[in-house]
């Protein structure tokens, strides 16, 4: 059974730019939640998405958004980005909007 | 909103003692509160969770106790081993089971051998 994965594990980008970050969830589990880990940080919700659509979403501007594809994977996007993007970006998986999150190891954001 | 406050933020004990690590929690409506450890370059793994209809549950040398009056939660671990050492997170669910997970800032626990 493949556990989550996400790419790209690092990434540097300047403030300004956009980032796409990706995440294949665990065989058999239709929803996705994304979270932000600060250093030194807990994880911050940012949202979650069941079966392609948005369910759920924590205190982040517009230019934080997702996507869920038919297969379950997910991306999220970030436009404009801060300097306080930098980030691990955490993806988890569930079986279901209220079941056991299993998180992959995260994609760390640098905006320099 | 949620607000969960988690102490101490380091913590470490001698292999074989215990360590203890508390949580507070601001919404009464929240029902779910699960324990995650994070390796170094790993995600969180969920170790032990607990609802609000229970007040103590055990997993072998782990233990979780809840006062639902007092809003607070507490994680247990026994007989401590130097594998125990990581960063440990109390979260809190105002939604649906695991759903919105607000997590407080987490403790690195260190087993000194």
């Amino acid at each position: 059974e493949t556990g989550v994965t996400q790419s790209p594990t690092h990434l540097i980008k300047t403030r300004g730019q956009q980032v796409t970050l990706r995440c294949s969830s665990q065989s058999g589990h239709n929803t996705v939640s994304w979270y932000q880990q600060a250093l030194g940080q807990g994880p911050q919700f940012i949202f979650q998405y069941y079966r392609e659509e948005e369910n759920g979403r924590g205190n982040f501007p517009p230019r934080f958004s997702g996507l869920q594809f038919p297969n379950y994977s997910s991306e999220l996007n970030v436009n404009a980005l801060e300097l306080d993007d930098s980030a691990l970006y955490l993806c988890a998986s569930s079986l279901d909007v209220a079941g056991e999150l299993f998180f992959g190891e995260g994609s760390r954001l640098t905006v320099l | 909103g949620e607000n969960v406050e988690q102490h101490p933020s380091t913590l470490s004990v001698q292999e074989g003692d215990s360590a203890v690590i508390k949580c507070t929690y601001s919404d009464s409506a929240s029902n779910y509160f699960p324990w995650y450890k994070q390796e170094l370059g790993k995600g969180p793994q969920l170790i032990i969770d607990i609802r609000s209809n229970v007040g103590e549950k055990k997993d072998q040398r782990i233990a979780v106790t809840l006062n639902k009056t007092a809003k607070h939660f507490s994680l247990h671990i026994t007989e401590t081993q130097p594998e125990d050492s990581a960063v440990y997170f109390c979260a809190a669910g105002p939604g649906q089971g695991a759903q919105k997970l607000v997590f407080g800032q987490g403790t690195r626990l260190t087993i000194n051998p």
